[in-house]
């Protein structure tokens, strides 16, 4: 299975800003994927990231407040742009290895 | 639209009982089915999947049925441990991966 980090683990922000979240694989994989979890709840696709093209965006997420960038095979970034306390969510990276998706442990981001 | 859907939120075993998870799922489109395990603090963590062409995989303590009938998928852990217990969720492949909303199990010592 693919090794999956992500930095920040977490992170306490102030409304208005914005902090972006890296996720990095040991090992080349083509698709690479987002998902929020609010607290108490389910996962929830925000985007599906492809090196060399823009990120395919799900209902109800849009590239203005969640930006992401996919410069090679093992690395992605999601923003998380002008947050609001309704941000506050773990935002989890994912990558399909063969044939299966596997996910990093998640970013922890509070927003006061 | 379409959902996959947990039957219990929660779950309480006794350790060493046999647990099972249920699942029901609504698109009859999904070809590849997913159960992952979440801990607290964790990302999920990949347990076992099963393709649409079987009914039953079985691998360390876990066995996933599914039914397609009914589309009806459920996971089963054998000689429940204390380290079992976290939030399980389903999730089924139709172009994408959607997940169900969770149960959480609580094995008591």
């Amino acid at each position: 299975s693919a090794v999956i980090s992500q930095k920040p683990s977490r992170d306490i922000c102030q409304r208005g800003t914005s902090l972006t979240i890296q996720c990095q694989v040991d090992s080349q994989v083509t698709m690479m994927f987002w998902y929020r979890q609010q607290p108490g709840q389910s996962l929830t696709l925000i985007a599906t990231a492809n090196q060399g093209s823009e990120a395919t965006y799900e209902s109800g997420f849009v590239i203005d407040k969640f930006p992401i960038s996919r410069p090679n095979l093992t690395f992605s970034t999601l923003t998380v742009s002008n947050m609001s306390p309704e941000d506050s969510s773990i935002y989890l990276c994912s990558v399909e290895s063969l044939d299966t998706q596997y996910f990093g442990p998640g970013t922890r981001l509070t927003v006061l | 639209g379409e959902s996959v859907g947990l039957h219990l939120p929660t779950l309480s075993v006794q350790e060493g009982d046999n647990s099972i998870i249920n699942c029901a799922y609504s698109n009859s489109a999904s070809d590849y089915f997913i159960w992952y395990k979440q801990e607290s603090g964790k990302g999920p963590q990949f347990i076992i999947d099963i393709r649409s062409n079987m009914d039953k995989r079985q691998g360390q303590r876990v066995t996933v049925l599914l039914n397609k009938t009914v589309k009806h998928l459920s996971l089963q852990i054998a000689a429940t441990q204390p380290g079992d217990s976290a939030v399980y969720f389903c999730a089924e492949m139709g172009g994408k991966l959607i997940f169900g909303q969770g149960t959480e199990l609580s094995v008591k010592p």
